[in-house]
């Protein structure tokens, strides 16, 4: 079946810790998105990439880091410099067309300890 | 800065009675709009969506209206199931790769 996955599910971090939240596609997808969705709010974009290689800071890109070096995979790795980091991550994929669906992962919670 | 919103934080509706998610927008500029369902612990998923040359969509027991005179937008779900309870997000986008969502709706449905 083709999606989205990411992985862990859950995820605990102590006070100035990095950790990378995983995500990949297999539906052939060139544009990949990170968002975080807090209690009550709408989803907030951090980064996205168009392509392999590239990638563009979204609205709150600040204390975060991505990389894209395979077409199917968008790591996001949470730095200490992120204030509030607790949310829910999620990731999504669209097929490179500028407008159109995007295709979201089940999400992954983050918790800092 | 630019911004979708919601008028109505909770919706709760009886058991096959008709449903309608609101969503106001204020980006003139926008011509692609795009609701979406996400249930509990889940991610989002896409429901419908409407180009701004479009009035109304149809889909399998759900419509989008779009009143571009007003900015408006909404979403309505026929003969309402358990099934439907979620919180509904409308999204919109002015042609890049940046779209812009609501804060999202928490529908109940009553049996």
């Amino acid at each position: 079946d083709g999606g989205i996955t990411q992985s862990p599910k859950y995820l605990f971090r102590k006070e100035g810790q990095n950790v990378t939240l995983s995500c990949e596609q297999n539906l052939n997808h060139d544009a990949m998105y990170w968002y975080r969705q807090d209690p009550g709010q709408g989803l907030r974009l951090i980064y996205y990439s168009q392509i392999v290689n590239d990638f563009q800071k979204g609205d709150i890109a600040e204390g975060y880091s991505v990389s894209r070096e395979k077409k199917e995979s968008f790591p996001l790795t949470v730095t200490s410099a992120q204030k509030n980091p607790t949310a829910f991550y999620l990731c999504a994929s669209s097929s490179g067309r500028a407008v159109g669906e995007q295709f979201f992962g089940p999400g992954t919670r983050l918790t800092v300890l | 800065g630019e911004s979708v919103g919601l008028h109505l934080p909770t919706l709760s509706v009886q058991e096959g009675d008709n449903s309608i998610i609101n969503c106001a927008y204020s980006n003139s500029a926008s011509d692609y709009f795009i609701w979406y369902k996400q249930e509990s612990g889940k991610g989002p998923q896409f429901i419908i969506d409407i180009r701004s040359n479009m009035d109304k969509r149809q889909g399998q027991r759900v419509t989008v209206l779009l009143n571009k005179t007003v900015k408006h937008l909404s979403l309505q779900i026929a003969a309402t199931q358990p099934g439907d309870s979620a919180v509904y997000f409308c999204a919109e986008n002015t042609g890049g790769f940046k779209t812009i969502f609501g804060a999202g709706t928490r529908l109940f449905v009553k049996a």
